[in-house]
């Protein structure tokens, strides 16, 4: 059974650019999330998406939204970007079936510099 | 809202000696719990993780961990560690929600095994 997949893997953007990013969740998973990772934050929650509707955020600027598709696929995006966004962006998803939470699965992650 | 302590940053470990990594989190309501390992480059990989029962937890890779409601800890402990064991490893929690959960992570610690 296929992963979690995240692209691109790397990506070099200037500042006051935007960005997507995108996640293909396990077949079959209907929640995804995305946290963002940095060396000064640690790992910090953005937001989550179940059947095409956020349920959860973080505590981010309007400046990271995302979406999620019919088919559970979800994109990240990033508008007027800052250097303070360079970062690892991990997409996790989750089985949740009849309300029963079990695990998230995680991607290899989006590593995005911003110059 | 829940929180989660790791009170070591970095811990070096010679070969074959074992290991133990804390985690102390703070909640009012029940937990579930988790410990994930990210090798470099990276996404999280689940290690093991508590949701009820046996407070007694094993994962992969000879990791368990053990659930501690009274001292609100959870600790990873492993008998003997190999080089491959090297990583960062994140202790998570989340509250129980009907399928709508949303992990808090810890600040990692760093685990260097020493030959």
């Amino acid at each position: 059974k296929a992963g979690v997949t995240q692209t691109p893997r790397y990506l070099i953007k200037t500042r006051g650019q935007q960005v997507t990013l995108s996640c293909s969740p396990i077949s079959g998973h209907r929640s995804v999330s995305w946290y963002q990772q940095t060396p000064g934050q640690g790992l910090q929650f953005l937001f989550e998406y179940f059947s095409e509707t956020q349920r959860n955020k973080g505590n981010f600027p309007g400046r990271f939204s995302g979406r999620q598709f019919s088919n559970s696929r979800s994109e990240m995006n990033v508008s007027t970007l800052e250097l303070g966004d360079s970062a690892l962006y991990l997409c996790a998803s989750s089985l949740v079936a009849g309300g029963l939470y079990t695990e998230a699965f995680f991607g290899q992650g989006t590593r995005l510099t911003v110059v | 809202a829940q929180s989660v302590t790791q009170l070591d940053s970095q811990v070096p470990v010679f070969e074959e000696a074992p290991v133990e990594l804390r985690c102390n989190y703070s909640s009012s309501v029940s937990v579930y719990l988790f410990w994930y390992v990210q090798y470099p480059n990276q996404g999280l990989q689940l290690l093991l993780k508590y949701l009820s029962g046996s407070t007694l937890v094993k994962g992969i890779n000879g990791f368990e961990a053990e659930f501690n409601k009274s001292q609100t800890s959870f600790h990873l402990r492993k008998p003997s560690v190999h080089i491959s064991d090297t990583a960062e490893y994140f202790c998570a929690v989340s509250r129980p929600n009907f399928g709508n959960e949303k992990l808090t992570f810890g600040t990692g610690t760093r685990l260097t095994i020493i030959p």
